[in-house]
């Protein structure tokens, strides 16, 4: 099964609104990451958080982590419609050589 | 310094043709991954490489695909006798020694018909 796994599978919201994404994950972990791949597009690295750092700010997106419940959430505030992608979240495998990704959460900002 | 180039954006094969997929790494990168998404998924962890050496290809089907990373040149991902289930879109991620972060290519669109 996926070592991540985002909620909701697809979120849709007014532009100016806020949209809050979560990935929970199984094994422990190096670090956890956040993707954002839009339509037919390759994927963008958002957000890399340490697994000894509990809250990391970039711009609009603020991420969370809480390896007590092996969980982590992303949040874009004040939304807009070039948000409208799929965001991945991700994980290191513990031995370090790949990258593992959950099912990602489809997010609709509506203009 | 240019990205991850992959090539070709697009492939078309016939059933039972052979695919073949060229990751470019980013400079100075010696670590090459790469990931399948079919449509409507999230990726799948396929193979990671290092220059001429394999390290985990753990999510590599067992027949058909085969993967490559030479000393000199891109990284190959290799389909042989392509099936309608194929079709996917192939990703390639490169990163540094010792990095946490990948960086990935636009993928290519695999399309068996």
């Amino acid at each position: 099964s996926q070592q991540g796994e985002e909620d909701p599978q697809a979120l849709s919201i007014q532009e100016g609104e806020n949209a809050t994404m979560n990935c929970s994950y199984k094994t422990s972990i190096n670090n956890l990451q956040w993707y954002r791949q839009n339509s037919g597009r390759g994927l963008v690295h958002l957000i890399l958080i340490r697994s000894n750092e509990r809250e990391k700010h970039s711009g609009r997106l603020r991420v969370t982590l809480d390896t007590s419940k092996k969980s982590s959430s992303l949040l874009i505030t004040a939304s807009r419609a070039a948000d409208t992608a799929s965001y991945f979240c991700a994980t290191d495998d513990p031995g370090g050589f790949k990258t593992i990704f959950g099912a990602g959460t489809r997010l609709f900002v509506k203009a | 310094n240019a990205g991850v180039m992959q090539n070709p954006r697009h492939l078309v094969r016939r059933r039972g043709q052979e695919a073949r997929l060229r990751c470019s790494p980013m400079k100075g990168h010696s670590h090459v991954y790469w990931y399948r998404q079919l449509p409507e998924e999230g990726l799948k962890f396929m193979v990671y490489l290092q220059k001429e050496n394999i390290i985990d290809e753990s999510g590599m089907p067992k027949e058909r695909f085969s993967a490559e990373f030479p000393k000199e040149g891109p990284s190959i991902l290799r389909i042989q006798q392509v099936v309608r289930g194929d079709s996917a879109a192939y990703f390639c991620a490169s990163s540094g020694q010792g990095a946490s972060e990948a960086f990935f290519g636009q993928g290519t669109r695999l399309t068996v018909v």
